[in-house]
């Protein structure tokens, strides 16, 4: 069974930069992964931010961008705003057929 | 506007069973690979199952946890895609939301499993 793996909590300041994490405990995560991220506000469904490593929805805000970094995928904003913050997960295809969500990353904007 | 309804969530018993659905619209429904995925309550998001257009093959993939008890359908006639739950164990209780691969939710329907 793949675990995948997620900062439990970090923490920025407004205008700062952040990266966010995900790792597979099946070994580096390759774009054949199809690394997926969404984000999470309190109380509300999901919002999908990034497919296919890189790639952005037309809602994406363009502070947020997706990334392979050192064998994991990886979520960076830029200029981070207080709206920002949220849950977020990745969600990795590694074996192809069944998908994982990491357990989630809770960013504080202080 | 794209959206996504699901509905026919509520309370069943341990060992029983229960169908939820989720009706598109605003997008070519029969074109789009669905999945479900569900949300226990205060917990993280887990990856339920998939399935592929029929131009695809229709094929359905599944978790551990929903292989065996759980089996994904869609019906591109009415825009509907649906998750048949049997053998319900207490740990189903969640929050079931379907997505779509082009990155739309729906807003979730709770599905309850207690005696």
């Amino acid at each position: 069974q793949t675990v995948v793996t997620q900062e439990p909590s970090l923490t920025v300041s407004p205008g700062g930069t952040v990266t966010l994490t995900c790792a597979s405990s099946t070994g580096a995560v390759t774009s054949g992964c199809s690394p997926n991220w969404f984000q999470q506000k309190l109380g509300q469904a999901p919002r999908a931010l990034i497919y296919s490593t890189n790639k952005k929805h037309s809602w994406t805000p363009a502070r947020f961008s997706g990334s392979l970094l050192g064998g994991k995928a990886a979520l960076t904003l830029s200029g981070v705003q207080p709206e920002d913050e949220a849950e977020y997960y990745c969600l990795l295809y590694c074996g192809g057929t069944q998908g994982v969500f990491g357990g989630g990353t809770k960013l504080t904007v202080l | 506007e794209v959206d996504l309804v699901e509905s026919g969530g509520g309370l069943v018993k341990p060992g029983g069973s229960l169908r939820i659905s989720c009706v598109a619209s605003g997008f070519t429904f029969s074109k789009a690979w669905m999945s479900w995925v569900r949300q226990a309550p205060g917990k993280g998001l887990e990856w339920v199952g998939r399935i592929k257009t029929k131009s695809d093959g229709g094929t359905t993939d599944y978790a551990a946890p929903a292989k065996g008890r759980f089996t994904i359908s869609r019906d591109d006639s009415k825009n509907t895609l649906y998750l048949q739950m049997n053998s319900l164990k207490t740990e189903d209780t969640a929050v079931y939301y379907c997505i779509t691969t082009l990155g739309y939710w729906g807003q979730g329907t709770l599905v309850t499993v207690s005696s």
